[in-house]
């Protein structure tokens, strides 16, 4: 099945403890993503890859950190969370970046809490 | 920066009844506009994807058209059900592939 998976699913932690979100996707898409959703904020972009080793920040990139070393790959790294990065962490992927024909598929969320 | 909004900002009809959903952006020199629908506590499912160049798509009971000129986008949808309440969110993919959410409509649909 075609899909982007995430894990953990539900994560609490304490701040400054280092964590990690793993993204995987089966559908050799080139473009992989993450957002987070906040109530009254929406999705926000946090980092995005356009190929292998190609990164680039979004809107929030501030305390994140990715790494893209395989193409079905796209961890989220937070190397010191604070609370303020509480949030409901999306990946997604898409066949191809460039373009305008490409519709991206979303996995099913992470729930990070920070305390 | 590009922005999204998206009104009304919730929506309750009674069951059949046809609506419209509206989402606008700021900055025209988009790539594509993708309508998803996020249930309570779920991930979000890709409806309908305009590209830049499109006018509209449809798929069932749903239409989406694009408006790029005047930075608007509407999703219809026709004969709704029960089922169709969730949270609908529009996103638009602009310039360094940079992708903008709105913050989202959410619909209820009355039996």
């Amino acid at each position: 099945e075609a899909q982007v998976t995430q894990n953990p699913r539900y994560l609490i932690t304490v701040t400054g403890k280092k964590l990690t979100v793993t993204c995987s996707q089966n559908m050799n898409h080139e473009y992989m993503s993450w957002y987070r959703q906040d109530p009254g904020l929406g999705l926000r972009q946090i980092y995005y890859s356009m190929n292998v080793e190609v990164t680039d920040k979004g809107d929030v990139p501030e305390g994140y950190k990715v790494s893209r070393k395989e193409k079905r790959n796209f961890p989220l790294i937070l190397e010191s969370p604070s609370p303020n990065q509480t949030s409901l962490y999306f990946c997604a992927s898409s066949l191809s970046g460039t373009g305008s024909g490409y519709e991206q598929y979303f996995g099913p969320g992470t729930r990070l809490t920070v305390t | 920066k590009q922005e999204v909004t998206q009104i009304p900002a919730a929506l309750s009809v009674p069951e059949g009844e046809n609506l419209v959903l509206n989402c606008s952006f700021t900055d025209s020199a988009i790539y594509n506009l993708q309508w998803f629908r996020q249930d309570p506590g779920k991930g979000l499912t890709s409806l309908l994807l305009i590209q830049s160049s499109q006018r509209e798509q449809t798929s069932g009971r749903l239409n989406a058209s694009l408006d790029k000129s005047s930075g608007r986008s509407t999703l219809y949808i026709a004969a709704s059900q029960p089922g169709d309440s969730a949270t609908y969110l529009c996103a638009v993919k602009g310039g360094y592939q940079k992708v903008t959410f709105g913050i989202g409509t959410k619909l209820q649909v009355i039996p």
